[in-house]
This record gives structure tokens, C-alpha cells and sequence, in this order.
């Protein structure tokens, strides 16, 4: 079936460094790629998507791309602040409209 | 535009009873999903609806049933509740499937005593 792995936190960050969290799926056919972030005591929200290979998703400064030839669609920011603190799922959606999400990356980012 | 919203937000039950948690998709959106987000399993898939009709289901139980109205306002059941269904479960709605997004409520935690 289908499955996502991302890397297990918590990472802990200064401000201004990069950020990078890994994630690769697996899954049958093509499907889309999300990260969805969520802050404490809130629901998830889509930070970006890709829905074919070498798509790129940008936003808020955050990037990833979508590689078919490794299965994965990292997150990547250059420069974080401390507002970036909170937990980042990577997900996949293959067939019909279900979500198949990573167990999630708890980001702290120091001042 | 209102975003999805969920109803209560926060619940406290007792083992073997049952619980009805609601959800209001976002207007115009057809397509409702029901997640459970819980530290030990992640978020797990629960089940969609569109049009009224289940259109897809993941693995849980019997115990977890749910349904959609005509105005597209979603309700989730759960039945002789467990310990183990202390969650938080999130709702997300879209406008159809494919590669429409879904946009997440800020979910109702259950804690089942």
C-alpha cells in the first residue's frame, strides 16, 4: 500500500539556518505530493504541493521537488524564524480524494 | 469565505458510550474527509464522503460510521467508545477530488475516560 517516511524529530534550529526535512513515499501510479504544517492547537494547513514529477512547490520561502527517480519531495527552507516552529507533514494523495501522511517533523526554531 | 468548522472542539466521554462529532465544509465544497490524528498512529484516513455517499473508507472498525446531509455538512459516529479512541479528528473538505485541496478544520479532541 501506499506510505510516506519522513525523518523523525524534533529538530531544533537557530534562527536564520537552513531547513531541511526528508521525506520519500511510496506508492502505485503518480501521485500528488503535500506538506501540510501544523501549529500547536490547530488543524492542518497546506503549505504547498506538487502533482507531477520535477514539479517544484514554493511557498512562504519554503520549497520542494517532486523526484520521481528517488521517491521524494524534501522540505527546504533557507533562512527560518522562529514563527516557523511547529510540526510538517508530508503526504501523498495516489487514487480518489485520501490523504496517506508521514508521522510528522516537530520543528523548533530558536531566537 | 468561512473555513471549515468543527463542532465541539473539545469533548470528554466515558468508556462504552457513544459520541457524534460534526463538521461544516467550507461553501460550495462537496467532498468531505474524516482523519484521526493520534500520537501513537499518526493521522489516519477514516473515511470521505461526497454527495451523501461514501466514497471511500480506510480501517477502523464498524464502530467509527458516519454521514453526509444534503447541504454537505458531515457528521462522524463512534460507538462504545475505548480508551483508545482518544484522538484528535479532523475534518477536511474539498470541492471535489482529484487534485482540489482539502482544507483542514482545527478538529475536536476526544478524551474517552
Amino acid at each position: 500500500g501506499d506510505s510516506v517516511t519522513q525523518m523523525e524529530g524534533p529538530v531544533t534550529l537557530s534562527e536564520e539556518a537552513f531547513l531541511t526535512i526528508n521525506c520519500t513515499y511510496t506508492a502505485t501510479g503518480y501521485p500528488s505530493l503535500f506538506w501540510y504544517v501544523q501549529y500547536p492547537g490547530e488543524g492542518l494547513q497546506l503549505l504547498l504541493k506538487a502533482t507531477k514529477a520535477d514539479d517544484k512547490g514554493s511557498n512562504k520561502g519554503f520549497e520542494a521537488t517532486y523526484r520521481k527517480e528517488t521517491t521524494s519531495f524534501h522540505l527546504e527552507k533557507g533562512s527560518v524564524q522562529v514563527s516557523d516552529s511547529a510540526v510538517y507533514f508530508c503526504a501523498l494523495k495516489a487514487a480518489g480524494n485520501k490523504l496517506t501522511f508521514g508521522g510528522g517533523t516537530r520543528v523548533l526554531v530558536k531566537p | 469565505k468561512a473555513g471549515v468548522t468543527q463542532t465541539p472542539r473539545y469533548l470528554i466521554k466515558t468508556r462504552g458510550q457513544q459520541v457524534t462529532l460534526s463538521c461544516s465544509p467550507i461553501s460550495g465544497h462537496r467532498s468531505v474527509s474524516w482523519y484521526q490524528q493520534t500520537p501513537g498512529q499518526g493521522l489516519q484516513f477514516l473515511f470521505e464522503y461526497f454527495s451523501e455517499t461514501q466514497r471511500n473508507k480506510g480501517n477502523f472498525p464498524g464502530r467509527f460510521s458516519g454521514r453526509q446531509f444534503s447541504n454537505s455538512r458531515s457528521e462522524m459516529n463512534v460507538s462504545t467508545l475505548e480508551l483508545g479512541d482518544s484522538a484528535l479528528y479532523l475534518c477536511a473538505s474539498s470541492l471535489s477530488g482529484g487534485n482540489y485541496e482539502q482544507y483542514f478544520g482545527p478538529g475536536t479532541r476526544l478524551t474517552v475516560t
